[in-house]
């Protein structure tokens, strides 16, 4: 059962625009929820994390949201440009226990700036 | 950037025989792990170790088997390989503490024929 969902595999925006990529998940014991990026050819690279006692997180044109109770997060690209083209993978982790088995990923969203 | 070097990039095989995969971390991290990568997948967990000699299982570790001999080296090996091995395959490295934030290597381009 996919604990991290992400519901749309592509997701097309023109430049300049805000661009919003969506995740649900499933487990109420994650702590932390994490955005990666990836470029072809390369491995996925951090971007913006949020705690689970957090709603919002903020880095540069980057923005995370948490709902909780609708076990819900989303990422705003503003404004979105040419290089923000990418797949982005949303991942979560439950620290309790220790931790040490890592993220849980959806199965990412390519992000497509049309110019 | 981290220290992450995986060899090697790319590898084509015949299926039935075994490869190795590496992973070699400059960090002194303690915890490494090993992902695949497949279209309509994202990422998996194979198998991970948070320590010399400890590793655990991942949510798809049938048909691998991991070491960790030394702390900078976790390797990755399909003991006979099947098609259904085909892969993008990604270290990954977090420490001291299983930290939120995974550094990810470049990548091991698996085709299996």
């Amino acid at each position: 059962d996919q604990q991290v969902k992400q519901n749309s595999p592509s997701l097309s925006v023109q430049e300049g625009r805000i661009s919003i990529l969506n995740c649900d998940y499933t487990n109420s014991m994650f702590d932390y929820f994490l955005w990666y990026k990836k470029y072809p050819a390369e491995g996925p690279t951090f971007l913006i994390s949020i705690s689970s006692i957090k709603d919002k997180n903020e880095d540069g044109r980057f923005t995370v949201f948490l709902n909780k109770s609708a076990k819900h997060l989303s990422l705003h690209i503003v404004p979105s440009q040419p290089g923000d083209s990418a797949v982005y993978f949303c991942a979560a982790i439950t620290l309790r226990g220790g931790g040490a088995d890592g993220l849980t990923f959806g199965k990412g969203t390519h992000l497509i700036i049309q110019p | 950037d981290a220290g992450i070097t995986q060899s090697p990039r790319h590898k084509v095989t015949e299926t039935g025989t075994p490869v190795t995969l590496r992973c070699h971390q400059t960090e002194n991290h303690r915890y490494m792990y090993w992902y695949r990568q497949d279209p309509g997948h994202g990422l998996r967990l194979i198998h991970y170790s948070y320590g010399v000699k400890d590793t655990d299982k991942g949510e798809v570790s049938d048909g691998y088997s991991v070491s960790r001999s030394k702390t900078e080296d976790f390797l990755l090996t399909l003991e006979s390989a099947t098609s259904s091995q085909t892969s993008v395959y990604f270290c990954a490295i977090s420490g001291p503490t299983p930290n939120e934030k995974l550094f990810f290597g470049s990548g091991t381009q698996l085709s299996v024929l």
